[in-house]
């Protein structure tokens, strides 16, 4: 079983409506991260947690909100959403503490197309 | 705030030929640097890393890359790809003086192995 999963893979949506995207891990990470990739930008950080109580904006963060509901989960959600959030999103994570440890795990990632 | 250039959007190269991805970062403190590959239809992977010492790195699928810090260059060699190397390949980093392991990533470049 893949230690990150994204849950839906692909999903189509219209401007305007509520959409989640569920990330969960099983490597036990204290970390985690959902990132956007656009053609030609490369991926932005959106929201990141360090912890369960903790919660911090990335450099793109309007338009999105995030939960994270336990150590193994991490929720991205679009209140409403709109066209230029069609994009590739991906949940990532990471172990805290040395540096031997601070490359981050990335999921399969979610297609998302905003009509 | 990091930057990071990578200035070949793509790279076509025959197979067994070698291949130099080239990466610039913007930074005048140690960073950590990371390649990722991402192939058609999936996430990203760890392709190596370069945290401390040797400035050679050596990956997987013999990918290795050199860290130069007066030319605040981490360039990602294999001297004979496979076709199976097709994929976009990502180079970022992390500044850790910034409180956290948020990683900047580049634009990515296409590298297109031919027949």
């Amino acid at each position: 079983d893949a230690d990150v999963t994204q849950t839906p893979r692909n999903r189509i949506t219209k401007t305007g409506k509520r959409i989640m995207l569920e990330c969960s891990q099983t490597k036990g990470h204290d970390r985690m991260y959902w990132y956007r990739q656009d053609p030609g930008l490369g991926l932005r950080l959106i929201y990141y947690s360090f912890d369960v109580k903790d919660i911090n904006k990335g450099e793109i963060s309007d338009g999105y909100s995030v939960s994270r509901q336990a150590q193994a989960k991490f929720s991205l959600s679009l209140e409403s959403a709109i066209p230029n959030q069609t994009a590739l999103y991906f949940c990532a994570t990471s172990e805290t503490g040395t540096r031997a440890h601070i490359a981050q795990y990335f999921g399969p990632g979610t297609r998302l197309t905003v009509l | 705030a990091q930057s990071v250039t990578q200035l070949d959007s793509q790279v076509p190269v025959f197979e067994e030929a070698p291949v130099e991805l080239r990466c610039n970062y913007s930074s005048s403190v140690s960073v950590y640097l990371f390649w990722y590959v991402q192939y058609p239809n999936q996430g990203l992977q760890l392709l190596l890393k370069y945290l401390s010492g040797s400035t050679l790195v050596k990956g997987i699928n013999g990918f290795e890359a050199e860290f130069n810090k007066s030319q605040t260059s981490f360039h990602l060699r294999k001297p004979s790809v496979h076709i199976s190397d097709t994929a976009e390949y990502f180079c970022a980093v992390i500044d850790p003086t910034g409180g956290g392991n948020k990683l900047t990533f580049g634009t990515g470049t296409q590298l297109k192995v031919e027949l």
